[in-house]
């Protein structure tokens, strides 16, 4: 099956800095990568996704990118603000024909104010 | 709508008692699936369902039953509980699941389960 690798697994910024967090999957099938972001005692929440079809999507401060032939992608946040400190989690999935998410271990960020 | 729902939001048990958690969507979505979140350990798949009257496992199925009677309900029954199934459990659910493009999931608010 799928394995997905997540890195770091904590980050700390100063606010109005950079983040990023990097993951990598195994199965070269696998073409839909959603992020999602839990804030403490909260339910994860969809924040952006990619399709294997692109190799960037953005929104606003937030950013993804995904390198196929290397097999990883990335979050970036940019203009980190205190209320972005949440854990941030990765996940990878085929589509059609999957039906099994595959999820990072989770990264847990820190924006300093 | 409510979106995914779920109950009881804390539940304790005793090793070898039985429960259910409940989960239901309003969103008449076809795909459900369940995940249990360990510290360190990310989110898990235990078992999904693409529409009623369909399960299959996930990742970690041991210990766990499913069912699917309708396109709104999937509960989870833990048959003999045990220490190493105390977790968070979420319940998620989204349009189609991975039939076609994959969408969305959203998630439940979750259930804290503490087996002693």
């Amino acid at each position: 099956g799928e394995n997905v690798e997540q890195h770091p697994s904590t980050l700390s910024v100063q606010e109005g800095d950079s983040a990023v967090i990097k993951c990598t999957y195994s199965d070269s099938a696998s073409n839909y990568f959603p992020w999602y972001k839990q804030e403490l005692g909260k339910r994860p929440q969809l924040i952006i996704d990619i399709r294997s079809n692109v190799g960037e999507k953005k929104d606003q401060r937030i950013a993804v990118t995904l390198n196929k032939t290397a097999k990883h992608f990335s979050l970036h946040i940019t203009e980190t603000q205190p209320e972005d400190s949440a854990v941030y989690f990765c996940a990878a999935s085929i589509s059609p024909g999957g039906n099994q998410f595959y999820f990072g271990t989770g990264t847990s960020l820190t924006v300093i104010p | 709508n409510a979106g995914v729902t779920q109950t009881p939001k804390f539940q304790v048990l005793k090793t070898g008692q039985s429960m259910t958690l409940q989960c239901a969507q309003d969103m008449n979505h076809e795909y459900m699936s369940w995940y249990r979140q360990d510290p360190g350990m990310g989110l898990r798949l235990i078992h999904y369902s693409v529409g009623a009257g369909i399960t299959d496992q996930g990742e970690v199925p041991n210990g766990y039953n499913v069912s699917r009677s309708t396109t709104e309900d999937f509960p989870l029954r833990l048959l003999s509980a045990a220490p190493s199934q105390t977790s968070v459990y979420f319940c998620a659910s989204s349009q189609s699941g991975g039939r076609t493009l994959a969408d969305t999931q959203y998630f439940g608010p979750g259930t804290r389960l503490t087996v002693l």
